[in-house]
């Protein structure tokens, strides 16, 4: 089946420290993969897009199809990255888009 | 644009009551998703529509969901008769194509069935 996989639930880090949220995904052909992140009691807001190939808030996310993942880094995390961050993506052979189980992200001070 | 504009922000109402929610998509989207979201199950995708027409519903849950868009610029999705596990958030979205702009979500609605 076609999916994308976020392993961590959960997610801990210190402001100012590097961060890294993980997103696998299992697509034939050459999927198109997006992040979205929700903050707390808001509505999913689109971070990127791998087709852009942008950094928004200083994240971003780079595709690598052997790994087939599709990680978002961000190299210096801060108190309001503080969310929840869905990965999802279109297959080839889907017609809706599939998201992550999510990783709910802290950021300590 | 005001984006995705849904209705009620939040609802609470008995076990056995029929539930509402609605959803304006943004002018020009071809496509409309219902989402549930919860704690236990994230993020579920229970139906679709192009252009009005309903095209995947296979995630509603079971008969008590249906879901209708009259036009390309109202949709609503129904519960009758509500149950406590139903209680949920649920999120529309919008979208201009399938594939390569991503969506536009809504606000949601927080429904809590007691």
């Amino acid at each position: 089946a076609q999916r994308v996989t976020q392993p961590e639930k959960l997610l801990s880090v210190f402001k100012g420290a590097p961060v890294e949220l993980k997103c696998n995904y299992s697509y034939s052909g050459s999927p198109e993969l997006f992040w979205y992140v929700q903050y707390s009691r808001q509505r999913l807001q689109l971070l990127l897009r791998h087709i852009s190939r942008e950094s928004i808030k200083g994240f971003t996310a780079d595709l690598n199809k052997g790994e087939t993942s599709f990680h978002l880094k961000k190299p210096f995390a801060q108190e309001e990255d503080s969310a929840m961050y869905y990965c999802a993506g279109w297959g080839i052979n889907n017609n809706d888009m599939r998201f992550g189980a999510g990783t709910r992200l802290t950021v300590k001070p | 644009d005001a984006g995705v504009i849904q209705s009620p922000r939040h609802e609470v109402t008995e076990m056995g009551q029929e539930v509402t929610l609605r959803c304006k998509p943004i002018s020009g989207h071809d496509y409309l998703f219902w989402y549930r979201q919860t704690m236990m199950r994230g993020l579920e995708l229970l139906i679709y529509f192009n252009n009005n027409v309903p095209i995947d519903d296979s995630g509603m849950p079971e008969d008590r969901f249906s879901a209708k868009m009259p036009n390309a610029s109202f949709s609503t999705l129904k519960i009758q008769p509500s149950e406590p596990r139903d209680s949920a958030v649920y999120f529309c979205a919008s979208s201009p194509s399938v594939r390569d702009y991503g969506y536009t979500f809504g606000s949601g609605t927080r429904l809590t069935v007691v």
